[in-house]
C-alpha cells in the first residue's frame, strides 16, 4: 500500500498569506493520480485538484497543485477566511486507494 | 444537478447488523465507481472499497476485507454498505462518493453510525 504523508500537521496563517502543503509518497505515484481534497467541519471533503495539477469544477484559481514522483504540493496563494479547513492528498493510482493524513490550515 | 444522498444516522449496538445506502441521482448510476470512505471521529479519511454498479466489480480494501459488504442495485441507482456484526470500533461517518474520469467528485453528505451498549 502506497503510505501518503502529510506536512505539516498544522499550519498557522493569517487572511492574504501564502499556504504551502505538501504531501510525500512511500512510492512513485504517477501525477495522473493524485488529488487534493478541501474538508470543512461538519462537511464532506470537496474535491480540489486532480492529475496533480488541474483544479476541479468551480475551483478558485487561487488554489494550484504540482509535483511529481513522490512529492507533491498544493499552494494557496492568497489565503481567504473560507480556506481555513483541513486539506487531504489522495493517490487514486493504486489499489488500495490511499489518502494522507491531513494538513490543517487554521487562522493566527 | 449530480446529487449522492445517503441513508440518515444510526444507533446499533455491538453484534448487530446494518445496512447505509447512498443513492445517486442526476447523472447514468451505472457507469461511474461508487467508494465508500470512512472517517472515524477526529480522524482522517479511509478508503474501504468501491463498486462498479454496472456489474457489481467490487474491490475492498484488504483493511476491511471481511468486515463490511459493498454492494448496489442499479435498478434503483442505490449502493450499499453492509455490516453483519459491529463493534464499538465501526463508531465513524461513512461517506460515499462517485468516481468516473476523476476522483471521487461528488459526495454523499455522510452518514453517522454509532456502536454503543
Amino acid at each position: 500500500e502506497i503510505v501518503l504523508t502529510q506536512s505539516p500537521g498544522t499550519l498557522s496563517l493569517s487572511p492574504g498569506e501564502r499556504a504551502t502543503l505538501s504531501c510525500r509518497a512511500s512510492q512513485s505515484v504517477s501525477s495522473t493520480y493524485l488529488a487534493w481534497y478541501q474538508q470543512k467541519p461538519g462537511q464532506a471533503p470537496r474535491l480540489l485538484i486532480y492529475g496533480a495539477s488541474s483544479r476541479a469544477t468551480g475551483i478558485p484559481d487561487r488554489f494550484s497543485g504540482s509535483g511529481s514522483g513522490t512529492d507533491f504540493t498544493l499552494t494557496i496563494s492568497r489565503l481567504e477566511p473560507e480556506d481555513f479547513a483541513v486539506y487531504y492528498c489522495q493517490q487514486y493510482a493504486n489499489s488500495p486507494q490511499t489518502f494522507g493524513q491531513g494538513t490543517k490550515v487554521e487562522i493566527k | 444537478e449530480v446529487q449522492l444522498v445517503q441513508s440518515g444516522a444510526e444507533v446499533k449496538k455491538p453484534g448487530e447488523s446494518l445496512k447505509i445506502s447512498c443513492k445517486g441521482s442526476g447523472y447514468s448510476f451505472s457507469n461511474y465507481w461508487i467508494a465508500w470512505v470512512r472517517q472515524m471521529p477526529g480522524k482522517g479519511l479511509e478508503w474501504m472499497g468501491i463498486i462498479y454498479p454496472s456489474d457489481s466489480d467490487t474491490t475492498y480494501n484488504p483493511s476491511f476485507q471481511g468486515q463490511v459488504t459493498i454492494s448496489a442495485d442499479k435498478s434503483i441507482s442505490t449502493a450499499y454498505l453492509q455490516w453483519i456484526n459491529l463493534k464499538a470500533s465501526d463508531t465513524a461517518i461513512y461517506y460515499c462518493a462517485r468516481s468516473g474520469g476523476l476522483p471521487f467528485d461528488y459526495w454523499g453528505q455522510g452518514t453517522l453510525v454509532t456502536v454503543s451498549s
